[in-house]
């Protein structure tokens, strides 16, 4: 039960694109599609904002996308703005109904 | 709307137990997999344990196995946690969440949490 792998943190201007990475491995994110994004504010619950790899629940901007190819799925945030400066985690289905977080991206607008 | 409420944690010693409940309302809690996940301060996201939406199945963590017991009353609207020998280490905020399908997949509402403090 290895977590995925995220990097630590992330940067960009307002109106720029940034992309998240989360790796995976053969017996998670490489195999299923029950890859999600969370994003989470300081003292608040996790909110999904990407699931099944590539979808957005009702309300979540267009602005947030999700990708996979192989063992690594990718979030990318377009045209920032200073309320997505957040912690981001992923998360992936793993073999035998368990769940699998990445350790989180915390993402600061500049 | 989905609301989970999650009550029962607190300030308990190392080898103690305590009980988490959580209360769902909104939706039809019996079609649906639930979860426990926990964030230690300042610390990334842990998932603890799941159950399906019938308690057929369940899946707990290697680090909470055979001292963390997930269970739901669908009469109730209600899932638990029973912790058993709580160690320092799992302080944490427990976050109950709810997951999109019957069997244990991803997860997509939250509640906003309760506080575990194990200490001596």
């Amino acid at each position: 039960q290895s977590a995925l792998t995220q990097p630590p943190s992330a940067s960009g201007s307002p109106g720029q694109s940034v992309t998240i990475s989360c790796t995976g491995t053969s017996g998670d994110l490489g195999v299923y599609n029950y890859v999600s994004w969370y994003q989470q504010h300081p003292g608040k619950a996790p909110k999904l904002i990407i699931y099944e790899v590539t979808k957005r629940p009702s309300g979540v901007p267009a602005r947030f996308s999700g990708s996979k190819s192989g063992y690594t799925a990718s979030l990318t945030v377009s045209g920032l703005q200073a309320e997505d400066e957040a912690d981001y985690y992923c998360s992936s289905y793993g073999t035998s109904y368990l769940v699998i977080f990445g350790g989180g991206t915390k993402l600061t607008v500049l | 709307q989905v609301q989970l409420v999650e009550s029962g944690g607190g300030v308990v010693h190392p080898g103690t137990s305590l009980r988490l409940s959580c209360a769902a309302s909104g939706f039809t809690f019996n079609s649906f997999a639930m979860h426990w996940v926990r964030q230690a301060p300042s610390k990334g996201l842990e998932w603890v344990a799941s159950m399906s939406y019938d308690g057929s199945i369940q899946n707990s963590a290697d680090s909470v196995k055979g001292r963390f017991t997930i269970s739901r009353d669908n009469s109730k609207n209600t899932l638990y946690l029973q912790m058993d020998s709580l160690r320092v280490e799992d302080t944490a905020v427990y976050f109950c969440a709810r997951d999109l399908e019957l069997w244990p997949t991803h997860i997509d509402y939250w509640g906003q949490g309760t506080l575990v403090t194990v200490s001596s």
